[in-house]
């Protein structure tokens, strides 16, 4: 089965840059959402087909995909940004919806 | 925006099985393309499966394959996920969501609240 592999968690100062990864093989030739999750909260779309935004996100929130590696990307970071991030595809082989193990952003 | 809304908190015992409800604030269901996750304590978003209703067959995480059924049910305009044979690490808040284009690689765009279901003895 397809695997994405995302860091358990990042620490960033706010007003630096957060980037989350998210590798899987051969990842740049699928689509990869990305989602927020605060905690007691549903999951909020933040990025889609690879770098696309939905309306009311801020572009401060960007995505790129290339090779084996997917990457979210978030300027000038706010304490609001605290949250769980997870990278999401869809793997054509075994036809299932597959999710990153998700990454914890702490913001210092 | 239109919304998804789903049934409340379940408290239910091992072997047992759990019925949790999605339907969309406006708008007709089978319109809609939908999924269903969890997330246990202290995991990751973890897929259930889901039905795109011009394909009409629901599609299953193999995890789950012969413990899931989810369909949908126009008199009600609602989505059902029926868990069976219910264990301790069913414990988990359960979310459908909407595939925004209708398609299974199209991003989720729209999530209900979520549904709490606690397997205790």
């Amino acid at each position: 089965s397809y695997v994405l592999t995302q860091p358990p968690s990042l620490s960033v100062a706010p007003r630096q840059t957060a980037r989350i990864t998210c590798g899987g093989n051969n990842i740049g030739s699928k689509s990869v959402h990305w989602y927020q999750q605060k905690p007691g909260q549903a999951p909020v779309l933040v990025v889609y087909d690879d770098s696309d935004r939905p309306s009311g996100i801020p572009e401060r929130f960007s995505g790129s995909n290339s090779g084996h590696t997917a990457t979210l990307t978030i300027s000038r970071v706010e304490a609001g940004d605290e949250a769980d991030y997870y990278c999401q595809v869809w793997d054509t082989s075994s036809d299932h919806v597959v999710f990153g193990g998700g990454t914890k952003l702490t913001v210092l | 925006q239109v919304q998804l809304v789903q049934s409340g908190t379940e408290v239910k015992r091992p072997g047992s099985s759990v019925k949790v409800s999605c339907k969309p604030s406006e708008g007709i269901l089978s319109s809609f393309a939908i999924t269903w996750v969890r997330r246990a304590p202290g995991q990751g978003l973890e897929w259930i499966g889901g039905i795109i209703p011009i394909f009409g067959t629901p599609s299953y995480a193999q995890k789950f394959q012969g413990r899931v059924t989810i369909t949908m049910d126009e008199s009600t305009n609602r989505a059902y996920m029926e868990l069976s044979s219910l264990r301790s690490e069913d414990t988990a808040v359960y979310y459908c969501a909407r595939w925004s284009s209708g398609s299974f690689s199209s991003a989720l765009d729209i999530w209900g609240q979520g549904a709490l279901v606690t397997v205790s003895s």
